[in-house]
Order: C-alpha cells, then structure tokens, then sequence
C-alpha cells in the first residue's frame, strides 16, 4: 500500500515553462487536494476534487489546472510557470468514510 | 473564507513540562478539525482528528480539545520530549474535506 505518491519530488523551472505534478493514491479515497506551502503563509488549497470528473477552487487556483478522469490520480498542471509559484505542492487524499486524510511528501519546486 | 489564527507561533519549552498550543478559527460551520505535525522538509503527520460532533480526543500523550461554536481548538501535549520538537498545525475541514490551515506553531522541547 503505498499511500499517496508524489512525483517529482524536486523541480527547476524556467519562467515561462509549464509541467505537471503527479498525484496518485492507491486507497481509493474520493477526495484528493492539491496545497501550496509558503514561508509565514502556511498551507493554502489550490484545487480539490470530491470525485472522478469534479473539481473545484480552492484558496489560489489562479495559475493551475488540474483534472480528475480516474479515482486514483489527480495531477496538477502549471501552465505558464512564474517566480511567485516557487513553493513546496502538497497532495492530499480522503475517504468519503474515513477519518485519516493522508498527504504525499511534498513537491519542491522553484521558478527561477 | 474561513480565518485560523495559531498562538503561540514559536514555543521553547524544558523537557518535561506540560504545554498547550491554541488554535481559532471564524468559521464555526466545520465538518471536523485536524492537528498535524510537520517535521522540517517533511510531510504532515495528522495526530488527532475531531469530529464536529465531539468535543476531544485523546492519543497518548496527546489531547485536542473542540469548542465549535466559539471557534477554538487547543493541543495539549503532557510530558514534553525532545521527539516532539516539530511545527505543529491545526487545520478545520470543510464539508469536501478541503482543510483550512494556520501557519502553526514551532515547538522546540529542550533537552
């Protein structure tokens, strides 16, 4: 069982640039949250999905897409990287039933 | 939009002692709160999660309290160790399950 996997763990990006985060749990949670964690701001929600084919906005969505065509997977797309996206991205997933949310190991990415 | 305010933001304790981290939120309208704990460059760890219909819960060492309906959590943490040293967070949950986080706080446990 391995839980929530994240991938790539560390990343350089140009300005300008666009790359997808990969997200993928294999407990077959119907919730899946996407997070960006900022020095002094905490984790903020970016996007969350209740269920294959429904997502929504979180806190900061501006600047990414994501899409949720199977349970298991939910991949975050930045689609014109800039310096300000620079951040560690957090995934997050639950059951409807359950009580535990687990999270991936995090996402380092910088926008130089 | 939901606000969770965290005091204090740093905490330097003896090993030993017995400390309380304070958590508030302005959103009362919670489906349940959740306290982690996040070493440095690592993931969340969820400790303990309260549903909106319970008032604690309890593992180990731990006790996290609820007050909904004036928006307040508090982290009890008995018997402090120097493994306890990490930033801790509490995050309220909505009714999808997207979680509100503060910005925690920093507990440091001297030896």
């Amino acid at each position: 069982n391995a839980g929530v996997t994240q991938t790539p763990k560390f990343q350089v990006l140009k300005t300008g640039q666009s790359m997808t985060l990969q997200c993928a749990q294999d407990m077959n949670h119907e919730y899946m949250s996407w997070y960006r964690q900022d020095p002094g701001m905490g984790l903020r929600l970016i996007h969350y999905s209740v269920g294959a084919g429904i997502t929504d906005q979180g806190e900061v969505p501006n600047g990414y897409n994501v899409s949720r065509s199977t349970t298991e997977d939910f991949p975050l797309r930045l689609l014109s990287a800039a310096p300000s996206q620079t951040s560690v991205y957090f995934c997050a997933s639950q059951g409807f039933s359950g009580n535990t949310i687990y999270f991936g190991e995090g996402s380092w990415l910088t926008v130089v | 939009k939901q606000e969770v305010t965290q005091i204090p933001a740093a905490l330097s304790v003896p090993e030993g002692e017995n400390l309380v981290l304070n958590c508030s939120f302005t959103d009362s309208a919670i489906y349940n709160l959740q306290w982690f704990r996040q070493d440095p460059g690592k993931g969340l760890t969820s400790l303990l999660l309260i549903q909106s219909s319970q008032r604690e819960q309890t593992s180990g060492r731990l006790n996290a309290s609820l007050d909904k309906s004036s928006g307040r959590s508090t982290l009890y943490i008995a018997a402090s160790q120097p493994g306890d040293s990490a930033t801790y967070l509490c995050a309220p949950g909505g009714s999808a399950r997207q979680l509100t986080f503060g910005s925690g706080t920093q507990l440091t446990v001297l030896p």
